[in-house]
Formats: C-alpha cells, structure tokens, sequence
C-alpha cells in the first residue's frame, strides 16, 4: 500500500542552524501539507501546497520557514535558524485531490532543538 | 477561532465493550470530518471519515455525525486492548482548493484485558 514517506526520523541541531525535513508524498497525490505537534499538545496545521505553490499557511508559518517541491517526488520543510520552540514531531501529509479528500501521514520526523 | 474539543480522558473499558469518544467543533461551515488513531510517538493514522449527517459503519467502527449539534463521534465495538491510543477527530475546513485540518487534543483510551 502507498504510504508517506519523511527522512530523517530524527533530526538533533543546535539553536539557529537550519534544518531542512524531507518528504516524498503519495505518487499520485497533489496536495501536499506539514503539520507539527509540539509533545503533549494538539497536532497543528503548518501550510499546504498545490501546484508549486503554498496555498495557505497558518500563523506558526513565519518568515523561518519555506517548503519546496525541489523535484518530482520530494517535499521539503525548511527552517532557517531553528529556536528552542521549534522542537516537536512534524509530519507530512498527503491527499490525492481537493475538497474532502482525506489526508494521509508520513512517520514524522522528530526535531529536537538545543 | 476554529476549535475542535474532545475530552482528553482518559477512557478505560474493559475489553469486549464498546468505546464511545466524542467531538464537537466550532466552524458551522466544516464540511468534512475524520477519526485518527495515534499511539506514542507515532503519526495520525487514519480510522474513517464522515461528511453526510448520520452514522457510517466500517467494521468495528461507527462514526455519528450531527451537523445541527456541531458534534460528531466514534464508536468502537468489541474492543480490544490493541485498540488502546489516543482518538484525534479532524474537522476539514475547506478553503478554496484545501482541506485544512483542525485537529483535537485527543482523547486516549485503555482498554483493559
């Protein structure tokens, strides 16, 4: 079955580095999103993609972050100069057309800040 | 401020019973809704949605959904100790082309054997 792949699992930098977490979504999918979940609290929207584009971001979605579809198969998230509050699991997502269609998650990439 | 509210639990039933978890959301306009199950330290992963008032059966699950009451639910039956996690019900709020998801804290459930 196809699923959502994210490399690296884990990922440990030191504060003000950039890092840079990768995806490769569904093959057939067009919508591409990040979510990130701090540990202990609610899974929170990022941004979404479409078309080589962001289509929305939410207010997490400062100037530190950009997205890139560098290729036909990979998605990334960036973050410029990594704080200490941007430590938490951030997961990809796919889905395979607009609307209501259901979105399905990569494994997550822990990111840990020190 | 779209909010998506479950009680955080936890909930214990005793295995072979049914496991009711609930949600209610905030934005009238939502138009689709899903159940993940999440273990520790894993991804979201995907039980069943819901978009049409009313229950929606899919093996052991039922998902109920009132758009009148903001509210929509999961039903587990036969439950099973492997069903232990924490429940996270999504609303999509659409906008344009996307589905945004707007998820809840979650609610975890023990079953015990």
């Amino acid at each position: 079955e196809p699923e959502v792949t994210q490399t690296p699992s884990h990922q440990v930098t030191q504060m003000g580095q950039e890092v840079i977490l990768r995806c490769v979504p569904i093959s057939n999918h067009l919508y591409f999103y990040w979510y990130r979940q701090i540990l202990g609290q609610k899974v929170e929207f990022l941004v979404s993609f479409y078309n080589n584009e962001i289509s929305e971001k939410s207010e997490i979605f400062d100037d530190q972050f950009s997205v890139e579809r560098p290729d036909g198969s990979n998605f990334t998230l960036k973050i410029r100069s990594t704080k200490l509050e941007d430590s938490a699991m951030y997961f990809c997502a796919s889905s395979e057309a607009r609307g209501q269609e259901t979105q399905y998650f990569g494994p997550g990439t822990r990111l840990l800040v020190l | 401020q779209k909010e998506v509210e479950q009680n955080s639990g936890p909930l214990s039933v005793p295995e072979g019973a049914i496991a009711s978890l609930n949600c209610t959301y905030s934005d009238r306009g939502s138009q689709s809704f899903f159940w993940y199950r999440q273990y520790s330290g894993k991804s979201p992963e995907l039980i069943m949605f819901i978009y049409s008032n009313g229950d929606k059966e899919d093996g052991r699950f039922t998902a109920q959904l009132n758009k009148a009451s903001q509210y929509v639910s999961l039903l587990i039956r036969d439950s099973q100790p492997s069903d232990s996690a924490t429940y996270l019900c999504a609303v999509g709020m659409g906008s344009g082309n996307f589905n945004k998801f707007y998820f809840g804290s979650g609610t975890k459930l023990n079953v015990k054997p």
